[in-house]
Order: C-alpha cells, then sequence, then structure tokens
C-alpha cells in the first residue's frame, strides 16, 4: 500500500517569489492536512482539505493557501516568500473523520527561501 | 484554546536504560491522545494512541496511558535501543491534531 507522497523533497527558491508543493495521500483517504515545521515554533497547522473544500484552517496569512482535486490530491501555494517560509511542510492523511486514528504523514517537502 | 505541553529535551540516555517522557494537555472535550516519532530526513510516524480515559496505548515497547485526573499522557519504555534515537511528539485531537514542541531522544551504545 503506497505512502503519501510529497513533491518535490526539496526546494530552493528567492524571496518574492511562488512555490506549489504537491502532496498524493493514501489510496482511499479524503482528508488531507498541511502542517509548517520549524525550529522555533514546532508543528504548526495550516489547513485541511477534505473531499475538495477546506475544512478548517490555521492561522497563517492568506499568502499560504491551498486547494484538493477530484482524487484527493493536495496542493499548497505559498505567494510573495519571505526567509520566514524557511520550513519542513508536511501533508497527512487520514479517512474521512479519522481523527481518533491519527494521521499517515508524508516525508515532507524542505523549503528555503534565500 | 486546547494546547500540549511535553518535557524539552534534548533527553540522554545510555542503551537499556528506563525512558520517561512527559506530556499533559489541556482541552476542553475528550480528545484522542497519540504519540508521534520522527527519524532525520522523515515525516511523523504515528507510534501510538490512546482514544478514551484509561485506555493504554502500546507498540514497539512503548507505552503510554491516557489519564484524564492529571490530564498526563507520559511515553515510557523499559529499556531503550540507539535505534530509538528520534524526535517524540505528542499530540492530541481537537478538530485537528495539536502537536506539542517535540523532545529530542538521544541514545548512547
Amino acid at each position: 500500500k503506497a505512502g503519501v507522497t510529497q513533491t518535490p523533497r526539496y526546494l530552493i527558491k528567492t524571496r518574492g517569489q511562488q512555490v506549489t508543493l504537491s502532496c498524493s495521500p493514501i489510496s482511499g483517504h479524503r482528508s488531507v492536512s498541511w502542517y509548517q515545521q520549524t525550529p522555533g515554533q514546532g508543528l504548526q497547522f495550516l489547513f485541511e482539505y477534505f473531499s475538495e473544500t477546506q475544512r478548517n484552517k490555521g492561522n497563517f496569512p492568506g499568502r499560504f493557501s491551498g486547494r484538493q482535486f477530484s482524487n484527493s490530491r493536495s496542493e499548497m501555494n505559498v505567494s510573495t516568500l519571505e526567509l520566514g517560509d524557511s520550513a519542513l511542510y508536511l501533508c497527512a492523511s487520514s479517512l474521512a473523520g479519522a481523527l481518533d486514528y491519527g494521521y499517515t504523514f508524508g516525508s515532507g517537502t524542505r523549503l528555503t527561501v534565500v | 484554546g486546547d494546547s500540549v505541553t511535553q518535557m524539552e529535551g534534548p533527553v540522554t540516555l545510555s542503551e537499556e536504560a528506563f525512558l520517561t517522557i512527559n506530556c499533559t494537555y489541556t482541552a476542553t472535550g475528550y480528545p484522542s491522545l497519540f504519540w508521534y516519532v520522527q527519524y532525520p530526513g522523515e515525516g511523523l510516524q504515528l507510534l501510538l494512541k490512546a482514544t478514551k480515559a484509561d485506555d493504554k496505548g502500546s507498540n514497539k515497547g512503548f507505552e503510554a496511558t491516557y489519564r484524564k485526573e492529571t490530564t498526563s499522557f507520559h511515553l515510557e519504555k523499559g529499556s531503550v535501543q540507539v535505534s530509538d534515537s528520534a524526535v517524540y511528539f505528542c499530540a492530541l485531537s481537537d478538530d485537528k491534531i495539536i502537536f506539542g514542541k517535540g523532545t529530542r531522544l538521544h541514545i548512547l551504545p
């Protein structure tokens, strides 16, 4: 059974640019959540998508956005990149309403903004 | 809002030592509780979970008991191995999963 796949694994971008990250969940999982991980702030929730609809959103500026496709694959986009956006971005998938069972995480995309 | 507090690391132990990583939570409802582990260069892996008070989650020799009266979910292992070196995260489920800051564990051979 394939796990959660995130692409690319590494990215280097320049301040002011935009970036798109991709996440393919486990087959059958309809919920995809995104987290930002930094040494100072730890894991912070960005948003969750379920059946192509944003179901929940964290406290991030509007520069961070996402979407989910009909096959449950999800993308997140960060526009006008800032140095502070450098982080590991983790995607997690779960069955619908499966908070009792936890998430399955991908290996993450390491974004470096220079 | 709901939150998770776990002991700061790093924690350094010798192989075969007993491990405890403390975790307490604040929640308005009755969340499920989790421990996740992150190995270098990887995402988080679910280690164990408990869905209601007094439940004990266990996996790979690790255990944690959901204590509602003390709002705690401490992680324990009787004899750690070098391969247990990783970062451990305590977490709870709200309308999303909320994580603690993580505890880095380093096991010396």
